[in-house]
């Protein structure tokens, strides 16, 4: 079955720290993958998809499929980067979303 | 443009009414999604219309729920004798295309009392 994991409930780490946002999913086939964003108070938006390789605010992710993983990452967070992340996987004409990971950054 | 919009940000009925839920996507986009969050999970598929048309409800529960897009106007999201169950966050999300980005409204936060 498609599914998609976020082990991380929460994640908090120290301003300047590296971070790492897990994403696990199971999919047969070959996967497209988003990873959401909601800032506080703010809607739902695409941060990046792995098709476009691109960095996004500092974040990268890769796609490692034979760890079945799509793990997003920054170097050195900010206090702005506090939001709710979501990875998302293309299944058919919907997203299947993760349950998500809150992470926090304090100074 | 100013982007999917969705009426009511809170909505509180009691067990047994009737639950209306609309979308209006954003400009030029003729395909909505609706998604269901409840608590401490994730965003669950319900389903997918283009004007008109359902393309695909195989997230919708088989009774109570019924979705539309009209030719014109909003899309609706339709809970009929709404029970506790069904409290959560409702978020619908429209795009241009099928495989293009899908916007996401602010949702609408259902509180069956």
């Amino acid at each position: 079955a498609q599914r998609v994991t976020q082990p991380e409930k929460l994640l908090s780490v120290f301003k300047g720290a590296p971070v790492e946002l897990k994403c696990n999913y199971s999919y047969s086939g070959s996967p497209e993958l988003f990873w959401y964003v909601q800032y506080s108070r703010q809607r739902l938006q695409l941060l990046l998809r792995h098709i476009s390789r691109e960095s996004i605010k500092g974040f990268t992710a890769d796609l490692n499929k034979g760890e079945t993983s799509f793990h997003l990452k920054k170097p050195f967070a900010q206090e702005e980067d506090s939001a709710m992340y979501y990875c998302a996987l293309v299944h058919g004409t919907a997203l299947i979303f993760g349950k998500g990971t809150t992470l926090s950054v304090s100074s | 443009n100013a982007g999917v919009m969705q009426n009511p940000r809170h909505l509180v009925r009691r067990r047994g009414q009737e639950a209306r839920l609309r979308c209006s996507p954003m400009k030029g986009h003729s395909h909505v999604y609706w998604y269901r969050q409840l608590p401490e999970e994730g965003l669950k598929f319900m389903v997918y219309l283009q004007k008109e048309n359902i393309i695909d409800e195989s997230g919708m529960p088989k009774e109570r729920f019924s979705a539309e897009f009209p030719k014109e106007g909003p899309s609706i999201l339709r809970i009929q004798q709404v029970v506790r169950g069904d409290s959560a966050a409702y978020f619908c999300a429209s795009s241009g295309g099928r495989n293009t980005e899908a916007f996401f409204g602010q949702g609408t936060r259902l509180t069956v009392v």
